[in-house]
Formats: C-alpha cells, structure tokens, sequence
C-alpha cells in the first residue's frame, strides 16, 4: 500500500521561475493538502483540495495555485518565484473532508530558490 | 498572536530524563489536538492524538485543559531515539479541518 508520494525530491529554481510539485495521495485518500515549512518553523498550511475543488486556503499569494485531478493526484504550482519561497513543500492526504482523519504526509519537495 | 505556541527549544537531556513541552492555542473553537514528531529533514509524523481526559501511549503522555487552551506532551525515560522535532497541531471544523502547526520544539537527548 503506497503512501503519499510527492517529486521531485528536490529542485533548484531561479527568482522569477515558475514551478510545479507533484503528490499522489495514500491509496484511499480522496483530499489532499499542501504545507510549506520553511527552516526552523512549522509547517504552513497552503491550501486543500476536494473532488478536484479547492475548499480551505491559508494566508499565500496568488502566487500559489493548484490543482487536483480525478484520480485524486493533485500540484502545487508557484508563480513568480521570490527567494523566500525557499522551503520544504509537504503534501498530506486524507479520507473525507473537514472528518477529525489523521493526515499522512509526504517526503516533501525542498524547494531552493536562488 | 500566533494561532499555536509552543515552548522555544531546543531541550538538551540525558538519557533516561523526563522532559515536558507545553503549548498554547488561539482559537477557543478549536477541536482536535495531535502532537506529531518531525526528525532532521523528513516529514512529519502523527505521534498521539490528545484526548480532553488525557492519554498515555507507553512513555509519552499527553494531556489537554480546554479552560486555559493548553496542551503538553510528557516523554518519561527518555531515548536516545526520541531526539526530534516535537510538533503541536490543532484543528477546528470551523477551519475545514485544516492543521495549524506551531514551530516545532527541538529534543536533542545525549547519552
């Protein structure tokens, strides 16, 4: 039974650049949310997705978008990407939204912006 | 104010010592609470849920005070494996069930 598996692993950007990340959910999962965690902090919630909707949003830019496809898969996409981008990208699925369901996290993207 | 406080670390113990983290929650709507283990460059993980009557899972105990929004973490006899991140996260339903982490507190247990 496969986890949540995100790529790449790692990536190195320019400023300027646009970027996508990749998750495929845990087997089962039909929601996934993003968390960016920069160095030394807790993981920020980006925002969430059901049935191919964004449904919650946090405190990002524009800047930030995504997507979820049928097969519940879902990317990240950051536009105009600025230094502070810099950070570990998780990707955590669960079963039913909005449900008290444990999330189950990636390996996460560390995203290098230079 | 930050929705989730959580002790500033990094907590240096031997092995073998008992070692407490408490946290601090904004939001009186909140609902669920987790503490979840990060180790150095991995993602993290669920460690316990916290219940309002508290909870023991072996060493680790965790306990909730709905009053004061206050949740702490006790690790008793600690590993050398439990060196890593310690994070508080809540969650409302109000807030569509997203997870709002606090910083993290860094255990570093030394032989």
């Amino acid at each position: 039974d496969a986890g949540v598996t995100q790529s790449p692993t790692h990536l190195i950007k320019t400023r300027g650049q646009q970027v996508t990340l990749r998750c495929s959910p845990k087997s089962g999962h039909d929601t996934v949310s993003w968390y960016q965690q920069a160095l030394g902090q807790g993981p920020q919630f980006i925002f969430q997705y059901y049935e191919e909707e964004e449904r919650q949003r946090g405190n990002f830019p524009d800047r930030f978008s995504g997507h979820q496809f049928p097969n519940y898969s879902s990317e990240l996409n950051v536009n105009a990407l600025l230094l502070g981008d810099s950070a570990l990208y998780l990707c955590a699925s669960s079963l039913a939204l909005g449900r008290n369901s444990p999330l189950h996290f990636g390996n996460g993207t560390r995203l290098t912006v230079t | 104010r930050k929705e989730v406080e959580q002790d500033p670390g990094p907590f240096n113990v031997p092995e073998g010592a008992t070692v407490a983290f408490n946290c601090t929650y904004s939001n009186s709507a909140s609902q669920s609470f987790f503490w979840y283990r990060q180790d150095c460059r991995k993602e993290p993980k669920l460690l316990m849920s916290v219940y309002s009557s508290g909870n023991e899972d072996g060493r680790f105990t965790a306990q909730l005070n709905r009053a004061s929004q206050y949740i702490s973490l006790l690790i008793r006899d600690s590993k050398l494996s439990d060196s890593a991140t310690y994070l508080c996260v809540v969650t409302s339903y109000n807030q569509g069930g997203k997870l709002i982490f606090g910083q993290g507190t860094e255990l570093s247990v030394k032989p």
